[in-house]
């Protein structure tokens, strides 16, 4: 089974520029995490869907951010404009929707804000 | 509120040697607590987790957990380090909020030497 997929795998852009990272969960899975991961705070959750809706962006940083699930199979989570401090690896992770599931991990998507 | 922290950002040990790494959660209710390894340029894979069936609980690779409740502890090892076991590990409490929402450890980067 393919795992969680996710491109592009490294961005450079420079900064104010539009940035969409792309995310297709495991098939069947029903619920989509966005984190965010940095040397100075670690993993960090940005928003959580449940069967495509959102429902927890809590940790979404700013207006700038916005994330979409428009289908089960797809996620986009979106950066504009961007800015130096975005810089970061963004992991996307698929579950099953319980309390105590397991989250798959994509492999990241490292961004470099110019 | 939910919280772990991690005892030592750098463990360096010897190939055959004991892993040890550390682990303390803080949680108002009794918490789920998972091990999860994230291996250079990588997502991050589930170790193992404690659901409070069995207070000890064996993952992947040869590693286990003993949940602590008298210590609030939550502590990975396994016995004989191997090359492979190089990686970063983070370990992580499951926050209330009726969803898996993981509250992350700063990380404990280990190093296995010849």
């Amino acid at each position: 089974d393919a795992g969680v997929i996710q491109s592009p795998r490294h961005e450079v852009t420079e900064m104010g520029q539009e940035v969409t990272l792309r995310c297709k969960p495991i098939s069947g899975h029903n619920s989509l995490f966005w984190y965010r991961q940095t040397m100075m705070r670690g993993l960090e959750l940005l928003i959580y869907f449940n069967n495509n809706v959102p429902i927890d962006d809590s940790g979404m940083p700013e207006d700038r951010f916005s994330a979409k699930m428009p289908n089960a199979s797809f996620s986009t989570l979106k950066i504009q404009p961007s800015e130096p401090r975005d810089s970061a690896v963004y992991f996307c992770a698929s579950g099953t929707g319980t309390v105590i599931e397991t989250q798959y991990f994509g492999p990241g998507t490292r961004l470099l804000v110019l | 509120a939910q919280s772990v922290t991690q005892l030592g950002s750098h463990v360096s040990v010897s190939e055959g040697a004991l892993v040890l790494l550390r682990c303390n959660y803080s949680s108002s209710v009794p918490p789920y607590l998972f091990w999860y390894v994230q291996y250079p340029n990588q997502g991050l894979q589930l170790l193992l987790k404690y659901t409070s069936a069995a207070t000890l609980v064996k993952g992947i690779n040869g590693f286990e957990a003993e949940f602590k409740k008298s210590e609030t502890s939550f502590h990975l090892t396994k016995p004989s380090a191997h090359m492979s076991d190089a990686a970063e590990y983070f370990c992580a409490v499951s926050a209330l909020g009726g969803y898996n929402k993981l509250i992350f450890g700063a990380g404990t980067r280990l190093a296995v030497h010849p």
